[in-house]
């Protein structure tokens, strides 16, 4: 059973331009959660989905980022109009359901870097 | 809002020897689940062992144990004979158990443990 994918692995960028990451949940996980890593710092909560629905968006910026989750297909972190303080690591994990008793599996995460 | 906070950037040991890396948090919640995290190089996250709140008796996995300490909300992550494998950053983290669907994990700064051969 594959874990967790995500791609690019590293994704480099100029100012202004989109990065679109891509998440793949374990087979059978419904559940997708993004974080992000700051250079030396622990992972922050962005978004929380279910297939096509956002559950919890609490911890994505306002502007510039947005989170899907199809019926088909990989979830996707859009950033448009990237700066360089969008430089870090994104993590994606899934869970089977709703977490608590059930692990959060984290994929091996996308470097940004922005130039 | 929680909030996790792990007190040691970093700490090295010999191999062999035991470790203990600390975290505390803070919540109004009483049903909660608190997890340790690996980060080795590769920067992959692993679970390393998880606590249930409602439990009174201390996780353990193998090498791994913790010291989970409701009132002072404390939850601290012993080593025993440790490993060259085990050099890695830590993360202490905390998931609050919700009716609304919010479950997101909240991670503390890290703390930086190198083995020593």
């Amino acid at each position: 059973n594959a874990g967790v994918m995500q791609n690019p692995r590293h994704l480099v960028r100029r100012r202004g331009q989109e990065a679109r990451l891509r998440c793949s949940p374990m087979k059978g996980h419904s559940h997708v959660y993004w974080y992000r890593q700051l250079p030396e710092e622990g992972l922050k909560f962005m978004v929380y989905l279910q297939k096509e629905n956002i559950i919890d968006e609490s911890g994505m910026p306002k502007e510039r980022f947005s989170a899907e989750f199809p019926k088909e297909g990989p979830s996707i972190l859009r950033i448009q109009q990237v700066v360089r303080g969008d430089s870090a690591a994104y993590f994606c994990a899934s869970s089977r359901t709703r977490t608590g008793a059930n692990e959060q599996f984290f994929g091996p995460g996308t470097r940004l870097t922005v130039l | 809002a929680q909030t996790v906070t792990q007190s040691q950037p970093e700490m090295s040991v010999q191999e062999a020897e035991t470790v203990t890396l600390s975290c505390t948090y803070d919540t109004s919640e009483n049903n909660y689940y608190l997890f340790w995290y690996k980060q080795p190089p590769s920067r992959q996250m692993i679970l390393v062992i998880r606590q249930e709140a409602y439990k009174q008796q201390n996780a353990t996995e193998n090498r791994f144990s913790v010291n989970f300490q409701k009132a002072a909300k404390s939850f601290s992550l012993k080593i025993s004979d440790s490993q060259l494998g085990d050099t890695a950053m830590y993360f202490c983290a905390f998931l609050e158990i919700s009716n609304f669907g919010n479950e997101k994990l909240t991670f503390g700064t890290g703390t930086r443990l190198t083995i020593i051969p």
